[in-house]
Parts: C-alpha cells; structure tokens; sequence
C-alpha cells in the first residue's frame, strides 16, 4: 500500500523559495503513475499546483507556472516542490499525492506558514 | 481553464434527511468527474470517481450523477460522520485537473 509523506521547513520569510519532499513508500515512483502537489489554504478549499510524471514530464496549474518547479529522484523514490518569491497568500497545507485518472492518493499534508 | 463552481456553499440539514450536492463545469468534462469529502485536520477521501462509480469502502448512500457539465453527488440519508465539506474535481484535460470550492455540509 503507498504512502506518502511531506517534510520540509513549516516557516518560510516573504520572497524566498518554499522547499518540500515527499517521501514515497510502498511503491516505485519509476514504475508509473503522476506524482503532484496540492495546497489549501487555511479555512479555504483545494488548489492543484503541478503534477510530474515518472519519466520527468511536468504539468503546472497556469496560474502558477512562472514561480513553480516539481522534480524527481528515482533514486531516493521521492519527488520535490519548489515556490519561489512566497507571499502570505502562498500560507498553506501543502499536500503530496499520487495522481491516477481514478483517484488521488494523499499524503497527511503539512502546514507552511509564509511570514517574517 | 475549466472552473467548476459548486453550490450550496453551505448546506444546513439533519441526520437521516437526503443531501443534493451540485456541481457545475464551465465547459463539458464528459463524465470526468469526481467527488471528495474532507473532515477537519485530515486530507480529503475519494467518494466517486468518473461521476457515478463509488470507490472502495464507500457506503452504498452516496452515489453520484451527471454528464457534460452539471453533476450531483447525493447522500441518501445522512449519518452523524456525514457532516464535513465536499469537493468535485475534473479530470478532462489530464493530467491537469481542477477542484471546486467545495459545499459545507452543517448539522442544523
């Protein structure tokens, strides 16, 4: 059964890079599937960011290409998130998933609070 | 960018009465669409996935319908654990997909 989790800083300053990993367990990344990320505000509803393919293809939200980057090391079977130049409206649970035309399935989410 | 706006934003009701949940596509998603109920603290959990089809575990009182661009998930009558919030989300241009606003389903 795949589980997945998220790490990373839960306090980044305005203006820098918001880093995340998640961690996959319980299956290959390597052998299929789109791996991605997804935010929800606090108190506010889902916002998809950007999703990679094992084979390294990217797709990203429109609304949020220019500031995002989703990467992939097989090697580690994990996957990562950069959001440069945050802002407060970037403040968010920060969701890793496995993305199939059928389901998603959902790491725990962690909180990342953007403020100075 | 497909925009799928869900309404109610709130739903007031009581246990063992019968929710109706819309959701409305801005253009037509055919029937790639699915639903998710989302409990505080906790990531959300797949209800129905290609409009109609429950997934695993889920109990035989929600079921969901629609095609194009207007779609209803309905709970035929409410539990207790019903209570919570309600997304849709479309899958038509994969693998790049969209979330509505999700619908609060209250206890009144």
């Amino acid at each position: 059964q795949v589980q997945l989790q998220e790490s990373g800083p839960g306090l980044v300053k305005p203006s820098e890079t918001l880093s995340l990993t998640c961690a996959v367990s319980g299956y290959s990344i390597s052998s299929g599937y789109y791996w991605g990320w997804i935010r929800q505000p606090p108190g506010k509803g889902l916002e998809w960011i950007g999703s990679i393919y094992h084979s390294g293809s990217t797709y990203y939200n429109p609304s949020l290409k220019s500031r995002v980057t989703i990467s992939v090391d097989t090697s580690k079977n994990q996957f990562s998130l950069k959001l440069s130049s945050v802002t407060a409206a970037d403040t968010a649970v920060y969701y890793c998933a496995r993305l199939s035309r059928q389901q998603l399935v959902w790491g725990q989410g962690t909180l990342v609070t953007v403020s100075s | 960018e497909i925009v799928l706006t869900q309404s109610p934003a709130t739903l007031s009701l009581s246990p063992g009465e019968r929710a109706t949940l819309s959701c409305r596509a801005s253009q037509s998603v055919s029937s790639y669409l699915a639903w998710y109920q989302q409990k505080p603290g906790q990531a959300p959990r797949l209800l129905i996935y290609d409009a109609s089809n429950r997934a695993t575990g889920i109990p035989a009182r929600f079921s969901g319908s629609g095609s194009g661009t207007d779609f209803t998930l309905t709970i035929s009558s409410l539990e207790p654990e019903d209570f919570a919030v309600y997304y849709c989300q479309q899958r038509s241009n994969w693998p790049l997909i969209t979330f509505g606003q999700g619908t609060r389903l209250e206890i009144k």
